[in-house]
């Protein structure tokens, strides 16, 4: 089944505790992204990733950190999360370098994350 | 500044009635217009996909039409069913690539 998985699910953590989500596709896609949703907000792109090694930020990169090292995966690091990162964050995928403009996006089931 | 509006915020209509959800945006220089749902606790699923040239697209009950020109797309929704209850995002592709967002509406459909 074509998917994009992200783990955990839901995470609670304190202020200063490194972290990583990891989100995985398996549809052999090069672009890739995250997100977060926060009210009142929506969706709003924190980094994104063209292909292998091709990271660029998105709206909302501080704070953040991604890696590219392989197609399949694009991890969310957070060095030091602090409680504005309270939020859902979702990573998606889609065909192509330049995907978006053409092809539909793929996304994952979200992981919830708080901190405090 | 793009931005992306959809109004209203919520939307409760019986079972079986026909339905219009509307997208507005500041920018009409867009590559596509996405139509995505979210369930509660799920993430976004993938409706429709209109391409800037294209002035509408149909996937079963579902259908998006797109005027750039006026900053306008609508997705309508026949016969609409219990199940199509969800949070409703409209998502245009702007020229700098930017994939932005609205808030969403919120959709029940009341059997």
């Amino acid at each position: 089944e074509a998917q994009v998985t992200q783990n955990p699910r839901y995470l609670i953590t304190v202020t200063g505790k490194k972290l990583t989500v990891t989100c995985s596709q398996n549809m052999n896609h090069e672009y890739m992204s995250w997100y977060r949703q926060d009210p009142g907000l929506g969706l709003r792109q924190i980094y994104y990733s063209m292909n292998v090694e091709v990271t660029d930020k998105g709206d909302v990169p501080e704070g953040y950190k991604v890696s590219r090292k392989e197609k399949r995966n694009f991890p969310l690091i957070l060095e030091s999360p602090s409680p504005n990162q309270t939020s859902l964050y979702f990573c998606a995928s889609t065909m192509g370098s330049r995907g978006p403009i053409i092809y539909e996006q793929y996304f994952g089931p979200g992981t919830r994350l708080t901190v405090t | 500044k793009q931005e992306v509006t959809q109004i209203p915020a919520a939307l409760s209509v019986p079972e079986g009635e026909n339905l219009v959800l509307n997208c507005s945006f500041t920018d009409s220089a867009i590559y596509n217009l996405q139509w995505f749902r979210q369930d509660p606790g799920k993430g976004l699923t993938s409706l429709l996909l209109i391409q800037s040239s294209q002035r509408e697209q149909t996937s079963g009950r579902l259908n998006a039409s797109l005027d750039k020109s006026s900053g306008r797309s609508t997705l309508y929704i026949a016969a609409s069913q219990p199940g199509d209850s969800a949070t409703y995002l409209c998502a245009p592709l702007f020229g700098n690539e930017k994939l932005t967002f609205g808030t969403g509406t919120r959709l029940t459909i009341i059997p």
